[in-house]
């Protein structure tokens, strides 16, 4: 089974700096990765699919990038909407929607 | 425009069981593969069920096995899961998802806003 793994568990970061988050997997994944925002109370919705495209709509402030099994998001200026909560999922292998724990941002 | 519409969550007894519903339009269920996720109170995100395109391949999280059953009704556009001897730890909130692709092997490109489980005597 795949294991995802999340980094850090929570990110304290002041809107305006930078914020990268990782996700690290278990087994190759090819680019079958995406990430996902959860904001209070909101159902979660698509930021970024096969590892590195932006969902339409997604603001440029959002890449993500991949390197083997270790995949990153990268929120270049952060605005007071991106505080939430980030999710990675594989869904090359099984189980086909393996999600991460999650990476809180939250405002420092 | 795509709406997913989820039903059927309510407070039910261990042991008990639920028919979740999820009403889809602006788009035919036929056309992708189609998820529940879950997510208990505080916690991250739960891959529980999906079914394909074809609605011939059903896949399950080692939880909902033997226990949850996914489907649909093509003639209503409505997908469904039903649970059967639910336990506390199946309280959350449940999540109707629509797939990118066909073969359930796909990422999320879109959310239905939940229903709520609660499992508790």
């Amino acid at each position: 089974e795949t294991v995802m793994t999340q980094s850090p568990a929570t990110l304290s970061v002041s809107p305006g700096e930078r914020a990268t988050l990782s996700c690290r997997a278990s087994h190759n994944l090819g680019s079958k990765l995406a990430w996902y925002q959860q904001r209070p109370g909101q159902a979660p919705s698509l930021l970024i699919h096969s590892a590195s495209l932006r969902a339409t709509g997604v603001p440029a402030r959002f890449s993500a990038n991949a390197s083997g099994t270790e995949f990153s998001l990268t929120i270049s200026s952060l605005q007071p909407e991106d505080f939430a909560v980030y999710y990675c999922q594989q869904y090359n292998i099984w189980p086909p929607g393996q999600f991460g724990q999650g990476t809180k941002v939250e405002i420092k | 425009e795509v709406q997913l519409l989820e039903s059927g969550g309510e407070l039910v007894q261990p042991g008990g069981s639920l028919r979740l519903s999820c009403a889809a339009s602006g788009f035919i269920l036929t056309s992708c593969a189609m998820s529940w996720v879950r997510q208990a109170p505080g916690k991250g995100l739960e891959w529980v069920s999906s079914l394909n395109d074809r609605g011939g391949n059903a896949y399950y999280a080692d939880s909902a096995k033997g226990r949850f059953t996914i489907s649909r009704d093509d003639s209503s556009n409505t997908l469904y899961l039903q649970m059967n001897s639910l336990r506390a730890e199946d309280t959350a909130m449940y999540f109707c998802a629509r797939l990118s692709g066909g073969s359930g092997y796909d990422y999320v490109d879109f959310w239905g806003q939940g229903t709520l489980v609660a499992v508790s005597p």
